[in-house]
């Protein structure tokens, strides 16, 4: 099945650092999403993206959808404590119609956990 | 999360037995999407179902695994016979106008 590389696995930073992830795929997607999971907890969506080049922030959150639609990033700035959690990128694909659709493949997360 | 509903939140089953997991979607909502996450690892598709109909369940195990969405109440993931290898979280998720999901806190099952 198709599968999403997602790294680091894990980083440890100090507070105030800048962080960067990404995701690579063999095959090509439509949208690429950005979740945030804390332990115990659902998914929380962060970014989403439609177009290939896309670049969109959110807050000190900024996520790129790559040209070649097979990868993306995730760039948190300035970190804080509560940026500790597990994120995820997902990868998803229209359907025969060509609307949106929910079934997406996700990567295996990077753990983040920064020092104060 | 944005409205998803799941119940129960945990769920402990012996060997054997049956493990019925509830979601209601976002009001409004007809679609639904089940997910099953590992431990440590992302979530995977399992089913997409619309009221009264599945789409797409390629995702689903094809023995002791079944989902419904009647037209009232919520949908339903039930696995039969449980096995540890079940054990893992749950979610249901909610379809935005764009596609993006909105996931629901998840059910955690643990076989024993």
């Amino acid at each position: 099945g198709q599968q999403l590389n997602q790294s680091p696995q894990s980083m440890f930073i100090q507070e105030g650092e800048d962080v960067s992830m990404n995701c690579t795929s063999s095959s090509i997607f439509n949208t690429w999403l950005w979740y945030k999971q804390d332990p115990g907890e659902g998914p929380v969506l962060l970014i989403a993206l439609y177009k290939a080049g896309e670049l969109t922030s959110n807050g000190r959150l900024t996520a790129q959808f790559g040209i070649t639609r097979k990868d993306s990033f995730l760039n948190i700035s300035a970190s804080i404590p509560s940026d500790v959690g597990i994120y995820f990128c997902a990868g998803g694909k229209a359907n025969a119609g060509g609307t949106s659709y929910g079934k997406l493949t996700f990567g295996q997360g990077t753990i983040l956990t920064v020092h104060p | 999360n944005a409205g998803v509903m799941q119940n129960p939140r945990h769920l402990v089953r012996r060997r054997g037995q049956e493990a019925r997991l509830r979601c209601s979607p976002m009001k409004g909502h007809s679609h639904v999407y089940w997910y099953r996450q590992l431990p440590e690892e992302g979530l995977k598709f399992m089913v997409y179902l619309q009221k009264e109909n599945i789409i797409d369940e390629s995702g689903m195990p094809k023995e002791r695994f079944s989902a419904e969405f009647p037209k009232e109440g919520p949908s339903i993931l039930r696995i039969q016979q449980v096995v540890r290898g079940d054990s893992a979280a749950y979610f249901c998720a909610s379809e935005g106008d764009a596609g993006e999901l909105f996931f629901g806190e998840g059910s955690r099952l643990t076989v024993l």
